[in-house]
């Protein structure tokens, strides 16, 4: 079974680079079998996707965004990680790592932690 | 893109079947048979509950179906436990740049 874990920080401040890690356990990010992204979900609404990478290092960006998103793979950690500049407030979320389908059906699911921003 | 259209609350009392609607359009639910439903318990991480319209994952009740009607798909929960009272998120494949998008949710209260 593959278990994920979100780590970064819980606070960042306005204007600064929003920087989370997943690690994998359970499964391989460079067997081909999933692709592996970052959700989000604002307090109290839905969920919403971010980002996802395949094995082969293809990315994928939500439009909304595309212009200060990047994510991306260290396959001798098996972790991924999630990089989002120019944070404001309403960048303050619970954030979600997930396996997802060729479908983008997100079959499994880290915890998800929490990030604050604010000064 | 506008997120798919979820009623914003159902309710139903133990034992009841309950049907939640996922309304999309024909880019989205009317053309790919790629619907997920996920069950969100209060601070817990969502868990996909149907995959693929009608498919579910190992572990999951078989209380829990999906299917779909043109532009809509649903999730039915048969047999309703108490355990069942949770936010219900679909998400449909898209032919746009987005690629996927997420219902607006749908808490359900068990009598």
């Amino acid at each position: 079974q593959i278990k994920l874990q979100e780590s970064g920080p819980g606070l960042v401040k306005p204007s600064e680079t929003l920087s989370l890690t997943c690690t994998v356990s359970g499964g391989s990010i460079s067997s081909g079998t999933h692709y592996w992204g970052w959700i989000r979900q604002p307090p109290g609404k839905g969920p919403e996707w971010i980002a996802f990478i395949y094995y082969d290092g293809s990315t994928y960006y939500h439009p909304s965004f595309k212009s200060r998103v990047a994510i991306s793979a260290d396959t001798s950690k098996n972790h991924f990680s999630l990089r989002l500049n120019s944070v404001t407030a309403a960048d303050t979320a619970v954030y979600y790592c997930a396996t997802c389908t060729a479908t983008r059906t997100y079959d499994y699911w880290g915890q998800g932690t929490l990030v604050t921003v604010s000064p | 893109q506008s997120a798919l259209t979820q009623p914003a609350s159902v309710c139903g009392s133990p034992g009841q079947s309950i049907t939640i609607s996922c309304t999309g359009t024909s880019s989205d639910i009317g053309y790919y048979n790629y619907v997920s439903w996920y069950q969100q318990h209060p601070g817990k991480a969502p868990k996909l509950m149907i995959f693929d319209v009608s498919h579910r994952p190992s572990g999951v009740s078989n209380r829990f179906s999906g299917s779909k009607s043109a532009n809509t798909a649903s999730l039915t929960i048969s047999g309703l436990q108490a355990e069942d009272e949770a936010d219900y998120y679909c998400t449909s494949y898209t032919s746009s740049s987005t690629l996927l998008i997420f219902g607006g949710g749908t808490k359900l209260t068990v009598l």
